[in-house]
């Protein structure tokens, strides 16, 4: 079955700190991979995602996150957290038309 | 563009009743829907995945007699739970997906939150 792994239900960092969410994916085949984040009440927004192509993708807010394959992970980054930036953060592969989700990474941004 | 809603945005009913929740892709037409739900602090589970026109696939486990999905046009679905309980109390959330291959997008719904008491 396929699954996807985020190390750390729970991260904090100080503002202006490295932010770093970490996914790994189980997949037998090029995966579509995404990353999702989804404040109190609220649904998902899409922050980046990687389908072909470059392996660095650059998404919404500052965040990118880096497709390696030999390691099956696409882990999330931020130079500098913000204080808005705290959430939930959801990794997420799609196969064929489905998605499926990680446990998600609530993120806190400690002032 | 690629707005999708979801009404209402809360709800509370009595155990034993029906509830539906509409999700509508306001700004494109969605061949393919899907309803999710999630329980506090865990993820999104897909339910079932509903092509406009046709049944609903339900995913192992979910009861489609309880759980009733209609995708009668390309900008609506609806979910209907059926004999609510409260151990069906949670947050569901649609998505919509546009017709084309090179969309691998699903554009969210805001959710809707379910409190059966």
């Amino acid at each position: 079955a396929q699954s996807v792994t985020q190390l750390g239900s729970h991260v904090s960092v100080s503002e202006g700190a490295l932010v770093l969410l970490r996914c790994n994916y189980s997949s037998s085949v090029p995966p579509y991979l995404f990353w999702y984040v989804q404040y109190p009440n609220q649904g998902l927004q899409l922050l980046l995602k990687y389908t072909t192509g470059a392996t660095l993708v650059k998404g919404i807010n500052g965040f990118e996150a880096e497709f390696k394959k030999s390691e099956t992970s696409f882990h999330l980054t931020k130079p500098s957290a913000h204080m808005s930036d705290a959430a939930e953060y959801f990794c997420a592969v799609l196969y064929g038309q489905n998605f499926v989700f990680g446990p998600g990474t609530r993120l806190s941004v400690l002032p | 563009g690629a707005v999708v809603s979801q009404h209402p945005s809360w709800v509370i009913c009595k155990s034993g009743t029906s509830v539906k929740i509409e999700c509508r892709s306001l700004d494109f037409q969605a061949t393919t829907m899907f309803w999710y739900r999630q329980f506090p602090k865990q993820s999104l589970m897909l339910m079932a995945t509903s092509n406009e026109g046709s049944k609903a696939t339900y995913e192992q486990g979910v009861e489609k007699d309880k759980f009733l999905i209609n995708h009668a046009s390309l900008t609506l679905s609806t979910l209907t739970v059926t004999s609510a309980h409260p151990e069906d109390s949670s947050f569901y959330i649609c998505s919509a997906a546009h017709g084309g291959q090179a969309d691998y997008e699903q554009y969210f719904g805001p959710g809707t939150r379910l409190t059966v008491t």
